[in-house]
């Protein structure tokens, strides 16, 4: 069974950091490209991150570009987000996808999502 | 970066109705799209992909058409748990990106 479990979100300040882990089980992690998905209370999703299957390629949102680091350990199976000189529009439910393929292609499965929230 | 147009925001429907939800491409995008449904305090659930696969599972009364940059979610007959917000989302380059979403209320 293929799980996503997220974690590493909380309270932060503007201008602070964070760094966000998915752990993924139950398929071949390095097979998979992987994303980080946003949303704002009430709001729809955002695109945030992708990398490929080997983390060889990595891609940001204009939004974050500069300001996030997409990365993946595949020998530990986990997905992280390092975000740093956040804001208060960053605020949102945090949720990691896994590709159906090895390069851009659809969701197939999502995690619980984590709740970041930046403010003083 | 490519815009997906998505209408309509919000809908009204009753148990039994036919919906459709469209989504516009900025640019062509080959059919590189999806279709999501999510319901409040959960992740997104796949329904379709590639513009007309239906992911296993999922009940037959959803189907996807269209071409190009335009593209359609049909729910044939609503049942009373399709109420939910639909997202369609274009993978036709790295950068992702997702419709605004349309909320399907009860009428």
């Amino acid at each position: 069974e293929v799980q996503l479990v997220e974690s590493g979100g909380g309270l932060v300040q503007p201008g602070g950091s964070l760094r966000l882990s998915c752990a993924a089980s139950g398929f071949t992690f390095s097979s998979h490209a992987m994303s980080w998905v946003r949303q704002t209370p009430g709001k729809g999703l955002e695109w945030v991150s992708a990398i490929s299957g080997s983390g060889g390629s990595t891609y940001h949102a204009d939004s974050v570009k500069g300001r996030f680091t997409i990365s993946r350990d595949n020998s530990m199976n986990t997905l992280y987000l390092q975000m740093n000189s956040l804001r208060a529009e960053d605020t949102a439910v945090y949720y990691c996808g896994k590709d159906r393929g090895s390069s851009s292609s659809w969701y197939d499965y999502w995690g619980q999502g984590t709740l970041v929230t930046v403010s003083s | 970066d490519i815009q997906m147009t998505q209408s309509p925001s919000s809908l009204s429907a009753s148990v039994g109705d036919r919906v459709t939800i469209t989504c516009r491409a900025s640019q062509g995008i080959s059919n590189s799209l999806a279709w999501y449904q999510q319901k409040p305090g959960k992740a997104p659930k796949l329904l379709l992909y590639t513009a007309s696969r239906l992911e296993s599972g999922v009940p037959s009364r959803f189907s996807g058409s269209g071409s190009g940059t335009d593209y359609t979610l049909t729910v044939s007959s609503l049942q009373p748990e399709d109420f939910a917000t639909y997202y369609c989302q274009q993978y036709y380059g790295p950068a992702r990106t997702f419709g605004q979403g349309t909320k399907v209320e009860i009428k």
